[in-house]
This record gives C-alpha cells, structure tokens and sequence, in this order.
C-alpha cells in the first residue's frame, strides 16, 4: 500500500543542536516532496520544496535532502532554538504534479533551552 | 492581506444536522483545498477545485460536497453530520506555478459532532 511515514515520537534537543527529522515513502514516485510546519491550533506553513533532481536544498537554518532510491527525505534543523518547536509536516503528490497534497502525520519538535 | 480565511472557528453540530464551512482567500489563486486533520492520522484530502466552477474528490469525500461558484471562496457542506466527522478542518489553496510558494492554509475550524 502507498504510504508516508514520519516518526510518531516526539523528537526532543537541546537548543544549539541540529534536530533531524525524517520522511519515508512507499510506493509513490514524487516528482518533488514540500515540508511545513504547524504550531497548535494553527493551520500548517510551507517552508520548503524539493524535486526529485534535487539532492539538497537549504533555506537560512533549514536544510532538506531526497534520495528517491532510498524513498527518503530528511530535514534538518541547524542552531536549533526553543522557537523551532512545532510539528513539521512532509508531503507529496502522488501523481507527480501540484494538484493533490498527501501528508505525513508528522513528528513534534521540542527544543529545550 | 488576509491569505486564507476559515469561517466559523469553532462549531458543535448535533448528530443529523447540517452546515456549511466557508473558505475565502484574497489572493487569487485558482486550486483551492479542504482537508481534515485527525490525531494520529495526519491530513486527508477531502474535496479539492483546480479553478472556478470545477470541484473534484480526494481521499475522503463521503458525507461532504462543496462547491466553487466564485474563484475567491471554497464551501465544504455537510448535509448530516455524523460523530465521525468530528475533526479540525483545514482550507488551503495555491497558484498556478509549480509549487514553489506550497500550499497556503486557513487556520482551520474544529467542529464537534455529538
């Protein structure tokens, strides 16, 4: 079955430290994956898109990698502070385009001063 | 600039009833998307619309219609809400590049069933 895994455990730091999250897939082919993050009662925010071509992508502290063979991306989280703790959502069009957004349930982030 | 607007926040709904979720967005773009977020499951595509007029399923569309009669708002409609559809609803919506800006998303309304 078609599937996107994050971990369900939250994943706690210490401030300063690079937090790393993970996102596997099975049985798609996404031509990109996209990341966002949710606070609590808030709606999600995109952060950052990745294609299938590309191997890494940064913006400021954040950093994402796709290995399409090991149907995986990884996000990371540089110089990590007590602000950065959220939920961070991967997602994924199955069909290759833009139309339809699946999610992963996502992973919590709690950075600890 | 309000981005995407979700109207009501919160509603509790009696087994039976009906309601309609509004979506408005100011930005002019033409997908527009409604999800809902479980504990544990993550988001599910409900219904979804590529432009004015046009509406299509995603996941999980069964107890749900909506419709798109103007660009700038997104209805979802529920004609008898059951207990299962006890969730937190989730607009969003896109433009028509190739997904650089991702999706932009309401702040969601949570709606109880009882």
């Amino acid at each position: 079955s078609q599937k996107i895994e994050q971990n369900s455990e939250a994943l706690n730091i210490q401030e300063g430290k690079t937090a790393t999250l993970t996102c596997n897939y099975t049985n798609y082919s996404p031509a990109y994956l996209q990341w966002y993050r949710q606070d609590p009662g808030r709606g999600p925010v995109f952060l950052l898109l990745i294609r299938e071509n590309e191997k890494e992508k940064r913006k400021e502290r954040l950093k994402v990698t796709f290995d399409t063979t090991l149907k995986q991306s990884l996000f990371h989280i540089t110089a990590s502070q007590p602000a950065d703790s959220a939920t961070y959502l991967c997602a994924l069009d199955p069909s290759g385009g833009y139309n339809k957004l699946i999610f992963g349930a996502g992973t919590r982030l709690a950075v600890h001063p | 600039n309000a981005g995407v607007t979700q109207t009501p926040k919160f509603r509790v709904l009696k087994t039976g009833q009906s309601m309609t979720l509004l979506c408005a967005q100011d930005m002019n773009h033409e997908y527009m998307y409604w999800y809902r977020q479980d504990p544990g499951m993550g988001l599910r595509l409900i219904h979804y619309s590529v432009g004015e007029g046009t509406t299509a399923k995603g996941e999980v569309p069964d107890g749900y219609n909506v419709s798109r009669l103007k660009k700038q708002n997104f209805l979802l409609g529920l004609e008898s809400a059951a207990p299962s559809q006890t969730s937190v609803y989730f607009c969003a919506s896109r433009d028509s590049t190739g997904g650089e800006h991702g999706y932009t998303f309401g702040s969601g309304t949570r709606l109880t069933v009882v």
